[in-house]
């Protein structure tokens, strides 16, 4: 129903590697929000797609969302150590009933 | 200055003990919210409040009571705490009520129950 599948769950990589997380939804997505959590820390917003096929860059992370507005994706080229962390999709609902719902997160490490 | 802070950031209790955590937010932000994070980083939200209304209870044992004293503040007390308790609860807050609301986090208040 309303969840989102997030995959992989783990990825290691050497540090200069990239790195892909996805997001898949079997109904339509209003948004997608992503979030990053450092070991230890809390959930930190990062970005927000809204519209069919979009694609923003932060940097070295390109977050993209599907033309059916079914997935999204995350990368990240060339990873550092600073990307060290887990990587939550999420997805809103509006209304009276408004929240986010959390994918199951991807734990990215990197090794120096 | 803090956005959302939480006390206490670790909290160490007996079974069946009562504990209570604390949640201020200082974004003039109209709903916040309670999350819990088990070992495996699953975050699930629990309740939800907007202008210190309950709007979103996600089928949460009874032992869990939250109250809001007034929007910028969602405390929450735990009653009769069991083993499976033991996890981090995040406090957040977002303007509102729209979908495309982005929420801010709290550090988290690490429970274990013993």
């Amino acid at each position: 129903g309303q969840q989102v599948m997030q995959i992989p769950q783990y990825q290691h990589v050497q540090e200069g590697e990239d790195f892909t997380t996805y997001c898949n939804s079997s109904t339509t997505l209003s948004n997608i929000q992503w979030y990053k959590q450092r070991p230890g820390g809390h959930p930190v917003f990062l970005i927000q797609l809204v519209k069919s096929g979009e694609v923003k860059k932060q940097k070295r992370l390109t977050f993209q969302f599907g033309e059916a507005k079914k997935n999204s994706s995350l990368h990240i080229t060339a990873t550092q150590t600073t990307d060290v962390g887990t990587y939550f999709c999420a997805r809103g609902s509006g209304g009276s009933n408004y929240k986010l719902t959390f994918g199951k997160g991807t734990l990215l490490t990197v090794n120096p | 200055d803090t956005a959302v802070s939480q006390t206490p950031k670790y909290l160490v209790t007996q079974m069946g003990n009562d504990k209570s955590i604390k949640c201020e937010q200082n974004l003039g932000h109209d709903t916040m919210y309670w999350y819990k994070q088990d070992s495996k980083k699953f975050l699930k939200i629990m309740f939800s409040y907007n202008n210190k209304e309950l709007i979103i209870n996600e089928t949460v044992p009874n032992r869990f009571s939250p109250k809001s004293p007034d929007k910028a503040h969602l405390n929450l007390h735990i009653n009769s705490l069991e083993l499976g308790d033991s996890a981090v609860y995040f406090c957040a807050s977002s303007q509102g009520t729209v979908a495309t609301d982005t929420q801010y986090f709290g550090p988290g208040t690490r429970l274990t129950v013993l």
